[in-house]
């Protein structure tokens, strides 16, 4: 199985910063990868395909990156609305495998 | 608008089955695989069971592999879950998704406890 090293565990920054939160998987998965934003109370949301794709209304801000095994998510600038956990899953192969998860508070 | 309603969940005993069922509308569910994913109580995601559209291809997480049964009915737009020997680790909420994960319904919790 593909094994998706998820970091930070938690993260606390402030309006207006920059934040990256990062994914390493255990093998290639090309660019089969999603990030998804979840905020409490809610369903998971996709807010990156393919690794660097933005989905339907997502806001600029968010961005995603690879290199090499590493896979990142961005927020250029952060708003409070941003408070959530975010995370990843690779769709490389069966058994899909979702990152530890990155809970983002708001300083 | 896509809508994904699951429903069957509770609480169980340990040893004992629940099947949960997600009703989807406002697209064609024969065209679509589905997933289950669950997420314990203040846990991350776990993907549980994938179904294609056609029922020809399934896939299982070890953690349920011989335990549950993902099926699906599409004359009746509905995605199925199967869940028997439950364990108290199966509890947590449990979704389902349309096939590329871009869709999800609320979620249904199933807990298990004596």
């Amino acid at each position: 199985d593909i094994q998706m090293t998820q970091s930070p565990s938690s993260m606390s920054a402030s309006l207006g910063d920059r934040v990256t939160i990062t994914c390493q998987a255990s093998q290639d998965i090309g660019n089969n990868l999603i990030w998804f934003q979840q905020k409490p109370g809610k369903s998971p949301r996709p807010m990156i395909y393919y690794a660097t794709n933005l989905a339907n209304g997502v806001p600029s801000r968010f961005s995603g990156s690879r290199s090499g095994s590493d896979y990142s998510l961005t927020i250029s600038s952060l708003e409070s609305e941003d408070m959530a956990d975010y995370h990843c899953l690779q769709y490389k192969q069966y058994p899909l495998t979702f990152g530890s998860g990155t809970k983002l508070e708001i300083k | 608008e896509v809508q994904l309603v699951e429903s069957g969940g509770g609480l169980v005993q340990p040893g004992r089955s629940l099947k949960l069922s997600c009703v989807a509308s406002g697209f064609t569910f024969s065209n679509y695989g589905m997933n289950w994913i669950r997420q314990a109580p203040g846990k991350g995601l776990e993907w549980v069971a994938y179904i294609s559209s056609g029922s020809s291809y399934i896939y299982y997480a070890e953690t349920v592999k011989g335990r549950f049964t993902i099926s699906r009915d599409n004359a009746k737009n509905t995605l199925y879950l199967q869940m028997t020997s439950l364990r108290s680790e199966d509890t947590a909420l449990y979704y389902c998704a349309r096939g590329e994960l871009g869709n999800w319904g609320q979620g249904v919790m199933v807990t298990v406890s004596s």
